[in-house]
């Protein structure tokens, strides 16, 4: 249980589109979902926290208009990294968690390569 | 803010030695210590966790010990194989109602057959 899938697993773009990753709980409702950004040989980094039906909250530092999150189902949530370039590449990685479970289930991540 | 330190950065030992990672946290709130092990390009997996109102947790030849007082955890891994080979985070829940977690900066173990 407590499966949670990203689309697409890479994504190879060129520098100035926008690129959109899917997060989605397969087998509950998550209440929240988070989304991580992890450089080379680093830790994870917490981009967003996302809540159904309302705004994200960004970490100090990351951009809002650069990365768009929407949640809008209690089993999706979609980051847009708007505008890309090379020093976007990264890896993406979404969890999420649900109920008063503190444990969070993570995404497989998505390898972003910005030409 | 929590801040999660870890230690050390990577750790070499042989086929059957057992393993030691700390980490220090600084929120003498927090509640729940997970920690997680991550394979080159892989996902997180979470292997065990804590909560505050436990001192040690073991599950197989994995185990975690928290010390509130000193707020430091460790995760003790016995009986070391190849493939436990990988980079390990701890963390520690942010004290907030958002259910954040901040990771430490990982630990690459390597495990020599």
């Amino acid at each position: 249980g407590a499966v949670v899938s990203q689309h697409p697993s890479r994504v190879i773009c060129k520098s100035g589109t926008s690129v959109k990753i899917e997060c989605r709980s397969l087998d509950f409702q998550a209440t929240t979902m988070f989304w991580y950004r992890q450089f080379p040989k680093q830790s994870l980094m917490l981009m967003a926290t996302s809540n159904e039906g309302s705004k994200a909250t960004y970490e100090q530092g990351v951009e809002k208009d650069k990365f768009l999150i929407n949640h809008a189902s209690l089993t999706l949530s979609t980051l847009t990294v708007t505008s890309a370039h090379p020093e976007d590449s990264s890896f993406y990685i979404c969890s999420a968690r649900f109920g008063q479970r503190y444990e969070q289930y993570f995404g497989p991540g998505t390898r972003l390569t910005v030409t | 803010g929590e801040n999660v330190e870890q230690h050390p950065s990577t750790l070499s030992v042989q086929e059957g030695d057992s393993a030691v990672i700390k980490c220090t946290y600084s929120d003498s709130a927090s509640n729940y210590f997970p920690w997680y092990k991550q394979e080159l390009g892989k996902r997180p997996q979470l292997i065990i966790d804590i909560r505050s109102n436990v001192g040690e947790k073991k599950d197989q030849r994995i185990a975690v010990t928290l010390n509130k007082t000193a707020k430091h955890f460790s995760l003790h891994i016995t009986e070391t194989q190849p493939e436990d080979s990988a980079v390990y985070f701890c963390a520690a829940r942010l004290m907030d109602s958002s259910y954040k977690l901040i990771f430490g900066s990982g630990t690459r173990l390597l495990v020599r057959p």
